[in-house]
């Protein structure tokens, strides 16, 4: 069985501050994608990033980071200068090889919210 | 953005009723979900298809039915609604999600209510 654990409900910021969302995942299986996805106000559901098992280098996309540690299975998602535009529900997922065809495991996901 | 139409948007219907939603894709992708979303619970998955006419259970499947006759079309049937269904469902797409490496790309979602 695998989960995913995203222990913060909400988080409340001023704008321009960093926040750190975190994950923290379970699974028995050597090989396995987590992946970060953000649900704005407006309700869809976006794709941000994937990783896989093996590769532990951390990721820079504009203000988004993201520190994947195998040693403390945790995934963490990392704003920084924040904007109100982000604002949102963030949800941490997992899948694993050959597991991937019955869909993510989803975290409860961390509602963000960044205040002007 | 990932062609996939969902219908109805919104629908209220009354408990007992027959209810079926449906997920329209474009992109000729293999596999399909439904996923419900609850607050507390985040996403849980419903039901899938790996391809035409194949499908199966997710985590929360009681009380639904699928089916699948084109590639494009996923159907999800709620046979006699409760109020434990009022929930917002969203259909997903993967291209090849047995490698695990493709993610899942989500329609805008239905809101049910069941009343």
């Amino acid at each position: 069985a695998q989960k995913v654990t995203q222990a913060q409900t909400e988080i409340s910021v001023v704008e321009k501050e960093d926040v750190t969302l975190d994950c923290v995942y379970e699974t028995r299986d050597t090989t396995y994608y987590l992946f970060w996805y953000k649900q704005p106000p407006s309700g869809e559901l976006v794709f941000l990033i994937r990783r896989n098992s093996f590769d532990e280098q951390n990721e820079i996309s504009g203000r988004y980071s993201w520190n994947f540690q195998k040693s403390t299975s945790s995934f963490n998602f990392t704003i920084t200068a924040s904007q109100v535009v982000d604002s949102a529900v963030y949800f941490c997922a997992l899948t694993t090889l050959g597991g991937g065809a019955d869909g993510l495991t989803f975290g409860k996901g961390t509602h963000l919210i960044i205040q002007p | 953005d990932a062609g996939i139409t969902q219908s109805p948007r919104h629908k209220v219907t009354e408990t007992g009723t027959p209810v079926t939603l449906r997920c329209h894709q474009t992109e000729n992708h293999r596999y399909m979900y439904w996923y419900r979303q609850d607050p507390g619970h985040g996403l849980r998955l419903i039901h899938y298809s790996y391809g035409v006419k194949d499908t199966d259970k997710g985590e929360v499947s009681d009380g639904y039915s699928v089916s699948r006759s084109k590639t494009e079309d996923f159907l999800l049937t709620l046979e006699s609604a409760t109020s434990s269904q009022t929930s917002v469902y969203f259909c997903a797409i993967s291209e090849s999600p047995d490698r695990g490496n493709s993610p899942l790309h989500f329609g805008n979602g239905t809101r049910l209510t069941v009343t």
